[in-house]
C-alpha cells in the first residue's frame, strides 16, 4: 500500500523548533521528488518546500526561507522538515506529499504544528 | 508569483446537480493546472492533473478543462461523497500556488 505517515508535530513556543518526519512506503521513495504543503486553520493550502531525489536541489516558499530546511534519507525512505524560529503564522497542519510529474499525487494525513506561548 | 483565484468560494448544491468551479491564474500556466479534493480530517486527494487528465481511480463524473489562465472543474452529477472543498494548483512555476478553495455544501 502506498503510504506517507507524518510525525513530529506539537505545541511549541514562538521562536522554537521542531523536526517533522514523513515515512514513505509502497513506492520508490528514492526516485521521487518530495515536498511539504501546509494548511493553517481556516485557510487554504500553501506549498512550503520541495526536494529533488538526490537531495541536491531544494526549493522553498519565501516566507520560510532561512528558517525551514527540507532534507531526506533515502536509505530510510524518510523525508524531514526542520522548522526553526517558529512564528504564530506557522501554525498549520503540515502534509508530506510526493511531487510526481508536476503534481502532488500522494499525500500523508498531516501533522499539526501549533505555535503559541 | 502566480496568483490563483477560484470562484465561487462556496456553493450549495443537491445530489445529482451539475457543478462547475472556475480557477483563474494571474498569468498563463499553459496546462500546468491540477485539482484536489479535501475532506475534513483527510489528506488532500488529486483529482485532475495537466488541466484535463483524470487521476487513476477518480470517478469519471469529474472532468477538467481550460488552458492559459482560465480553468474549470466540473462534476457532472454530484454524489453525497463529493461534498468537500476543492482546490486548484498551478505547477507552471515555483512557488507552486493554490487557489483559496471552493467549498461544496449540501443544499
Amino acid at each position: 500500500e502506498v503510504q506517507l505517515v507524518e510525525s513530529g508535530g506539537g505545541l511549541v513556543q514562538p521562536g522554537g523548533s521542531l523536526r517533522l518526519s514523513c515515512a514513505a512506503s509502497g513506492f520508490t521513495f528514492s526516485s521521487s521528488w518530495m515536498g511539504w504543503v501546509r494548511q493553517a486553520p481556516g485557510k487554504g493550502l500553501e506549498w512550503v518546500a520541495n526536494i529533488k531525489q538526490d537531495g541536491k536541489e531544494k526549493y522553498y516558499v519565501d516566507s520560510v526561507k532561512g528558517r525551514f530546511t527540507i532534507s531526506r534519507d533515502n536509505a530510510k525512505s524518510t523525508l524531514y522538515l526542520q522548522v526553526n524560529s517558529l512564528r504564530a503564522e506557522d501554525t498549520a497542519v503540515y502534509y508530506c506529499a510526493r511531487h510526481g510529474y508536476f503534481v502532488f499525487d500522494i499525500w500523508g494525513q498531516g501533522t499539526m504544528v501549533t505555535v503559541s506561548s | 508569483d502566480i496568483q490563483m483565484t477560484q470562484s465561487p468560494s462556496s456553493l450549495s448544491a443537491s445530489v445529482g446537480d451539475r457543478v462547475t468551479i472556475t480557477c483563474r491564474a494571474s498569468q498563463s500556466t499553459s496546462s500546468y493546472l491540477n485539482w484536489y479534493q479535501r475532506k475534513p480530517g483527510k489528506a488532500p486527494k488529486l483529482l485532475i492533473y495537466g488541466a484535463s487528465s483524470l487521476q487513476s481511480g477518480v470517478p469519471s463524473r469529474f472532468s477538467g478543462s481550460g488552458s492559459g489562465t482560465d480553468f474549470t472543474l466540473t462534476i457532472s452529477s454530484l454524489q453525497p461523497e463529493d461534498f468537500a472543498t476543492y482546490y486548484c494548483q498551478q505547477s507552471y512555476s515555483i512557488p507552486w500556488t493554490f487557489g483559496q478553495g471552493t467549498k461544496v455544501e449540501i443544499k
